[in-house]
C-alpha cells in the first residue's frame, strides 16, 4: 500500500528566507506526486504535480518541488518566503494502479515577518 | 459551476441523528471524491465516483456511511446514527481525468460537529 510521510508538523521561517517542506513517499511502481495548500477555512488548492519528465517541477505562487527517486522524496521549496505563504501544506501520492490520492498528515508553515 | 460547491458549510447535530452532506462538482468533471479531515490528521479517503462505473467505497469507515452520485453530477454523503468520532471536516473534490492526474479541485468542506 502507498503512504506519504511529512516528518515536520510545523515549519517556521523568516520572511525572505528560503523554505523547504519535506515529503517522502512509499509506493510500488512509478509515483504521481502532488502538493496542495490549505488556507484557513478554505478547501485545498492544487500547487503542483510530478507525473513524468523533469525532476524539478514548478507550480503556483513561486513554489517548486524536486522529485528524487533514489531518496523517494518530493520536497516543496520556495527561494524567498512571504508571510502570505503561511498555510497548511499537504503532499499526496498516487501509484499508477490506484485512482485516489493518498495524503500526508500536513505541515503547518508559518512565515514570520 | 465555477468551483466545487459543498453544503452546508457547517453542521451541528446530536449524536444518533442522520446527516446528509452535499457536493456539487465542477460541470463536466467525471471524477468525484470524498475525503475526511480530522483535527491534526491528514486527509482520509472515503469514496470515489468515476462516470457511470461502480464507486470505490474502500475508504468508508463503517456501514453507517454511504454516498451516491445522481446523474453523474451532484453527490450526497450520508452518515447514519452519527457518533462523536464522526466530527470532522468532510471535503469533496472533483477532477476532469479519472486518474486524477490533472489534480483535484476541492470544495471548502462541511464542518460536522456531533454533540
Amino acid at each position: 500500500a502507498q503512504s506519504v510521510a511529512q516528518p515536520e508538523d510545523q515549519v517556521n521561517v523568516a520572511e525572505g528566507n528560503p523554505l523547504t517542506v519535506k515529503c517522502t513517499y512509499s509506493v510500488s511502481g512509478n509515483p504521481y506526486l502532488f502538493w496542495y495548500v490549505q488556507y484557513p477555512n478554505r478547501g485545498l488548492q492544487f500547487l503542483l504535480k510530478y507525473i513524468t519528465g523533469d525532476n524539478l517541477v514548478k507550480g503556483s505562487y513561486g513554489f517548486e518541488a524536486e522529485f528524487n527517486k533514489s531518496q523517494t522524496s518530493f520536497h516543496l521549496k520556495k527561494p524567498s518566503a512571504l508571510v502570505s505563504d503561511s498555510a497548511l501544506y499537504f503532499c499526496a501520492v498516487r501509484p499508477g494502479s490506484a485512482r485516489q490520492l493518498t495524503f500526508g498528515s500536513g505541515t503547518q508553515l508559518t512565515v514570520l515577518p | 459551476g465555477a468551483g466545487v460547491s459543498q453544503s452546508p458549510s457547517n453542521k451541528v447535530t446530536e449524536k444518533g441523528k442522520d446527516v446528509e452532506l452535499r457536493c456539487d462538482p465542477i460541470s463536466g468533471h467525471t471524477a468525484l471524491y470524498w475525503y475526511r479531515q480530522s483535527l491534526g490528521q491528514g486527509l482520509e479517503f472515503l469514496i470515489y465516483f468515476q462516470g457511470n462505473s461502480a464507486p470505490d467505497k474502500s475508504g468508508l469507515p463503517s456501514d453507517r456511511f454511504s454516498a451516491e452520485r445522481t446523474g453523474g453530477s451532484v453527490s450526497t454523503l450520508t452518515i447514519q446514527r452519527t457518533q462523536q468520532e464522526d466530527s470532522a471536516v468532510y471535503l469533496c473534490a472533483s477532477s476532469s481525468g479519472g486518474q486524477g492526474n490533472y489534480g483535484y479541485t476541492f470544495g471548502s468542506g462541511t464542518r460536522l460537529t456531533v454533540v
